[in-house]
């Protein structure tokens, strides 16, 4: 079994529904990330999590929310979808150490109509 | 704002030859640079991972320098083979412990 698991893993749906991405890992990390990838752009940070009781907004936090349930669960929410929310999402985890690479899940591909 | 630059963004080469890929950042004041591998339909795999006070990390066939001052890194992939072909990303971790990628450089090696 994937380490980093994200589901579900392909999405369609339609302008101005809700969404929920889940990621769930068993490498026993402390640290969660959530990143989204669009051609041509790279990865950019949406929000990530240092622990159960911390949470951060990154770059492009905008027209999402995360939830950090337990340790090894971190969901991001679309709350009302829009088109150029369009993209592939990953989650990611990593050890306190800085130093130590973050490991990704297989992505979300998320197709809003 | 950090930004990460890689040049070229796509390369195809012939098999066995030896190739070099290139990262650049605006932003010196680093923790570290990593590069990645990504495959189709699947997440980013960490390659190497070299902290700001040092020069370069080996794995294999593959080796990446940092020149933390110039805000240059490489990525060399020695006897290149067709399953090396994939998208190469390069990231730093900036002082707030958060990641900045490059858009990749999309390889293919040829058989």
């Amino acid at each position: 079994d994937a380490d980093v698991t994200q589901t579900p893993r392909n999405r369609i749906t339609k302008t101005g529904k809700r969404i929920m991405l889940e990621c769930s890992q068993t490498k026993g990390h402390d640290r969660m990330y959530w990143y989204r990838q669009d051609p041509g752009l790279g990865l950019r940070l949406i929000y990530y999590s240092f622990d159960v009781k911390d949470i951060n907004k990154g770059e492009i936090s905008d027209g999402y929310s995360v939830s950090r349930q337990a340790q090894a669960k971190f969901s991001l929410s679309l709350e009302s979808a829009i088109p150029n929310q369009t993209a592939l999402y990953f989650c990611a985890t990593s050890v306190t150490d800085s130093n130590q690479p973050q490991h990704f899940g297989d992505g979300t591909r998320l197709s809003i109509l | 704002k950090q930004e990460v630059t890689q040049i070229p963004a796509a390369l195809s080469v012939p098999e066995g030859e030896n190739l070099v890929l290139n990262c650049s950042f605006t932003d010196s004041a680093i923790y570290n640079l990593q590069w990645f591998r990504q495959d189709p339909g699947k997440g980013l795999t960490s390659l190497l991972l070299i902290q700001s006070s040092q020069r370069e990390q080996t794995s294999g066939r593959l080796n990446a320098s940092l020149d933390k001052s110039s805000g240059r890194s490489t990525l060399y992939i020695a006897a290149s083979q067709p399953g090396d072909s994939a998208t190469y990303l390069c990231a730093v971790t900036g002082s707030a412990r958060q990641l900045t990628f490059g858009s990749g450089t999309q390889l293919t090696v040829l058989p």
